[in-house]
């Protein structure tokens, strides 16, 4: 099983500044595989990014995903009051597994 | 717009069997899409349950794999998860979710469903 380990635990910052998430995995990841996701309390998560670099629908282009291997970012150019959540990467394996990381939290500073 | 909407009972007892549904409007379960479950532990992190294609093509989370059974209802347009012999360790958030057509990701998910396990 990949695991998928994310930092930092908390990120805290403050609205404009840009926000830098980290994925790292135990073994490769195929890009295509490495998804980004947005969760706000007592919400269902909100796909952001997938193959690695692709935004979802709808998904603002202050939102930005890069990495291939281990080492996955998800970039926040200029962080709106709406952006402070938990971010989530997921990952999918070639035994059809799928695994999230533990999360990031990103606070208001 | 796709809309997915979970439902079942909100408390199971220890060793009886969990089994929710999820309701989807907007768009046809028999195009192309496979259809899974994820869960939430209270203030905890995401776990895949598996997913569906269709009623021969399922995949479980191995650690799962023992206990789940999937299904879909095409007539009714949803589709069902079965969790068996459920223990305190298995009250969480479940969430229904559509895979994302050519990605490995989940595009539409239902807005979740607390299941508590306790007698």
């Amino acid at each position: 099983e990949i695991v998928l380990t994310q930092s930092p635990g908390t990120l805290s910052l403050s609205p404009g500044e840009r926000a830098t998430l980290s994925c790292r995995a135990s073994q490769s990841v195929s890009s295509s595989y490495l998804a980004w996701y947005q969760q706000k309390p007592g919400r269902a998560p909100r796909l952001l990014i997938y193959d690695a670099s692709s935004r979802a629908t709808g998904i603002p282009d202050r939102f930005s995903g890069s990495g291939s291997g281990t080492d996955f970012t998800l970039t926040i150019s200029r962080l709106e009051p709406e952006d402070f959540a938990v971010y989530y990467c997921q990952q999918y394996d070639s035994s059809r597994m799928y695994t999230f990381g533990q999360g990031t939290k990103l606070e208001i500073k | 717009q796709v809309q997915l909407q979970e439902s079942g009972p909100g408390l199971v007892k220890p060793s009886d069997t969990l089994s929710l549904t999820c309701a989807v409007s907007g768009y046809s379960i028999s195009s192309s899409h496979w259809w899974g479950w994820i869960r939430q532990p209270p203030g905890k992190g995401l776990e895949w349950i598996g997913y569906i294609y269709d009623s021969e093509t399922a995949y479980y989370n191995p650690s799962l794999k023992s206990r789940v059974t999937m299904s879909v209802d095409t007539a009714k347009n949803q589709f069902s998860l079965k969790l068996t012999s459920v223990t305190a360790v298995d009250t969480a958030v479940f969430y229904c979710a559509r895979k994302l057509r050519g990605s490995y990701s989940f595009d539409y998910w239902g807005q979740g469903t607390l299941v508590t396990v306790s007698s």
